[in-house]
C-alpha cells in the first residue's frame, strides 16, 4: 500500500469549507484513495473513495490531482459534529489475497471545527 | 436499522481473567474483523473472518481467540496471555473479505485493573 502524508491538525470555522489534504506520491495505477473519520471514542466511519475522477456524496467531495500524487477531502459546510480524526488510506481496490481488512490507519489529521 | 452491535461498551477486568467481547451484525456482510486501538495510535488488526467457521490471524493475534459459528456473530476473547490488554477494541464488517469499505461498531473499551 502506498504511504500517505497528512498534516497532524487543522482548524476550521463552523459553516466554512474544510479542505483536508493528503499526499500519496508513490500511489500505483490500481490504488484507490479512501477517506475515513473517527469521532472521539467511536468507531471509524467510511466517508468516500476514488480512483482518479473527482467524487461527491452526501458527506463530502474528493478531489484527486491529475497526476494522482495528492488529494483533498472537502467538507463543504463544516459543523461542530465534524470535529474528528480524518484518515487518508491508499489501497488496491478489493485487495483480497492476504491483505484482508488490513487497512492501515495512520495518525490522520485532527480536524477541529470552531463555533 | 442495519448495523453492528458491540457489547459491553465498557469492561473492567482483573489481571489473569479472560473476557469475551461480543460483536453482532445484521448487515449480511460476509467478512468480519477485530481491531485494537491504543491511545493516540492507529488501528491494528487482531483477527479476521471471511466466512462462517473460518478465521485468520491478523498482525497482533497473540493472547486473543475468536470464533465464527454464525454469520452474524464474531466474538473476541481476550485471554490472560495477552500482556497488555487495556485498549479500545473495534469490530468491523465488509461485504467481502477484499473490500476496503468497512463498517465499524461503536467499540468496547477494556481496562485491566
Amino acid at each position: 500500500d502506498a504511504k500517505t502524508t497528512q498534516p497532524p491538525s487543522m482548524d476550521c470555522a463552523e459553516g466554512r469549507a474544510a479542505n483536508l489534504p493528503c499526499n500519496h506520491s508513490t500511489i500505483s495505477g490500481n490504488e484507490y484513495v479512501y477517506w475515513y473519520r473517527q469521532i472521539h471514542s467511536q468507531g471509524p466511519q467510511y466517508i468516500i473513495h476514488g480512483l482518479k475522477n473527482n467524487e461527491t456524496n452526501e458527506m463530502a467531495s474528493l478531489i484527486i490531482t491529475e497526476d494522482r500524487k495528492s488529494s483533498t477531502l472537502i467538507l463543504p459546510h463544516a459543523t461542530l459534529r465534524d470535529t474528528a480524526v480524518y484518515y487518508c488510506i491508499v489501497r488496491v481496490g478489493n485487495a483480497g489475497g492476504t491483505s484482508y481488512g488490513k487497512l492501515t490507519f495512520g495518525q490522520g489529521t485532527i480536524l477541529t471545527v470552531h463555533p | 436499522d442495519g448495523g453492528i452491535t458491540q457489547s459491553p461498551k465498557y469492561l473492567f477486568r482483573k489481571e489473569g481473567q479472560n473476557v469475551t467481547l461480543s460483536c453482532e451484525q445484521n448487515l449480511n456482510h460476509d467478512a468480519m474483523y477485530w481491531y485494537r486501538q491504543d491511545p493516540g495510535q492507529g488501528l491494528r488488526l487482531i483477527y479476521y473472518s471471511q466466512i462462517v467457521n473460518d478465521f485468520q490471524k491478523g498482525d497482533i493475534a497473540e493472547g486473543y481467540s475468536v470464533s465464527r459459528e454464525k454469520k452474524e456473530s464474531f466474538p473476541l476473547t481476550v485471554t490472560s496471555a495477552q500482556k497488555n490488554p487495556t485498549a479500545f477494541y473495534l469490530c468491523a464488517t465488509s461485504w467481502s473479505s477484499g473490500a476496503n469499505v468497512l463498517t465499524f461498531g461503536a467499540g468496547s473499551r477494556l481496562t485491566v485493573l
